[in-house]
This record gives C-alpha cells, sequence and structure tokens, in this order.
C-alpha cells in the first residue's frame, strides 16, 4: 500500500515568515501533485511535479519533487493570511491511471 | 469550460435514514468520477470511482453505495445511515487514462448524522 506522510501535521505562523511542507513516501510515483483547500470548500490543484529533482515555483511558492521521486516540499516565502488552508499532496496510484493516493494534509494557518 | 454541481452542500439526516448525494458534470464527456470523504482537516479517503456508466469500484466496504446512471452523473447512497457515515464527501472527475491528470472537485456536501 503507498502512503503518503505529510509533516507538520498542523502549523501556524505569523505574516512574513518562510515555511516548509514536506511530503514523503517509501514508494516511488510517477508524479505528485500539491492541492490546498479552503474550509467548506474542495482541493484545488497548485501544481503537478513530473520529473525528479524537478522544482517549480508559483508566486511565492516553491515545489520539488525529490530526486528518487520519493518525496516533495512545499516552500512558502513570506507566508500571507491568504496562504491558509489545508496543503494536500498526492500521487497516481500504483497500477493505475485512475487514482490518486493522497497525503495526510498539512493545516496551515497564517495571522497578521 | 467544465464545471462540477454537488449538492446539497450541508445535510443533517438521523441515523437510519436514507442518503442520496448527487453530482454532475459539465463541459467535458467520459469523465472519470470519484466520491471522497475526509475528516475533519485531514486527508482524502477514496471511496468509489467510475470510468464509465455502470462501471463503479468501491474501495472501502462500508455502508454506501454509489450509482453512475449517466455519463456526467454520479451518485452516492445509503439506505440506513449510521453515526460513523458523517463527513465532508467531496465528488471529483477527471480526464481519463492521463496518468498525471488533476482532480477537479466540487465543493462536498457536510453530513452530520444525528
Amino acid at each position: 500500500t503507498q502512503l503518503l506522510e505529510q509533516s507538520p501535521q498542523f502549523l501556524s505562523i505569523q505574516e512574513g515568515e518562510n515555511l516548509t511542507v514536506y511530503c514523503n513516501s517509501s514508494s516511488v510515483f510517477s508524479s505528485l501533485q500539491w492541492y490546498r483547500q479552503e474550509p467548506g470548500e474542495g482541493p484545488v490543484l497548485l501544481v503537478t511535479v513530473v520529473t525528479g529533482g524537478e522544482v517549480k515555483k508559483l508566486k511565492r511558492l516553491t515545489f520539488q519533487f525529490g530526486d528518487a521521486r520519493k518525496d516533495s516540499s512545499l516552500h512558502i516565502t513570506a507566508a500571507q493570511p491568504g496562504d491558509t488552508g489545508l496543503y494536500l499532496c498526492a500521487g497516481p496510484t500504483t497500477g493505475t491511471a485512475s487514482k490518486l493516493t493522497f497525503g495526510t494534509g498539512t493545516r496551515l494557518q497564517v495571522t497578521l | 469550460s467544465q464545471t462540477i454541481h454537488q449538492w446539497p452542500a450541508t445535510l443533517v439526516q438521523p441515523v437510519g435514514s436514507p442518503l442520496s448525494l448527487e453530482c454532475t458534470v459539465e463541459g467535458t464527456s467520459n469523465p472519470n468520477l470519484y466520491w471522497y470523504r475526509q475528516a475533519a482537516g485531514r486527508g482524502l479517503q477514496l471511496l468509489f470511482y467510475s470510468v464509465g456508466i455502470g462501471q463503479i469500484s468501491s474501495e472501502v466496504p462500508q455502508n454506501l453505495s454509489a450509482s453512475r446512471p449517466q455519463d456526467r452523473q454520479f451518485i452516492l447512497s445509503s439506505k440506513k445511515l449510521l453515526l460513523s457515515d458523517s463527513g465532508f464527501y467531496l465528488c471529483a472527475w477527471s480526464y481519463p487514462g492521463q496518468l498525471s491528470s488533476p482532480l477537479h472537485f466540487g465543493n462536498g456536501t457536510r453530513l452530520t448524522v444525528t
């Protein structure tokens, strides 16, 4: 069974601070996706990383896929209250193109 | 553009009552369709997915069932709700056959079983 463990589980920081969220597995994934979910809404895709070692930037968010494609990280620079939400990583379940395995989630709260 | 509609947004039902949650997708054909359940503030548990009309795969044995009567309609049902069925239910769609195809989620249904 593929598992994606995210850390930390919960993070509360002040506006302007930097943070990193981790997504780790003992399994190799062909790609990983990152989603952000706000309260009462469905998750929304932020980025997909496909190549080992790949780095993608989305404004103040930097996503990295591990060289061995077993882990990924999300770094936020100068966090803002609008970054508050639940961050989820997800990867294709082995043997199927139809299903995603989701991580355990990191809840981020950014305060003024 | 593609849109996904899920309703109702909130639902309070007594134990033992039936359940029907509906999800429809517009703007795409033959999508993969999914039902997920989410515990408070945590990750998503896949309940059912479908790659075509009448084709349902169940991921977790439980008190729920799913049906896909039309290409872009996905229904989650229960004959008798349990307290443990409470949660946040999310419907999603993706393009078929693409390994990195992301999921597009509805806004969810908050179900409380009392």
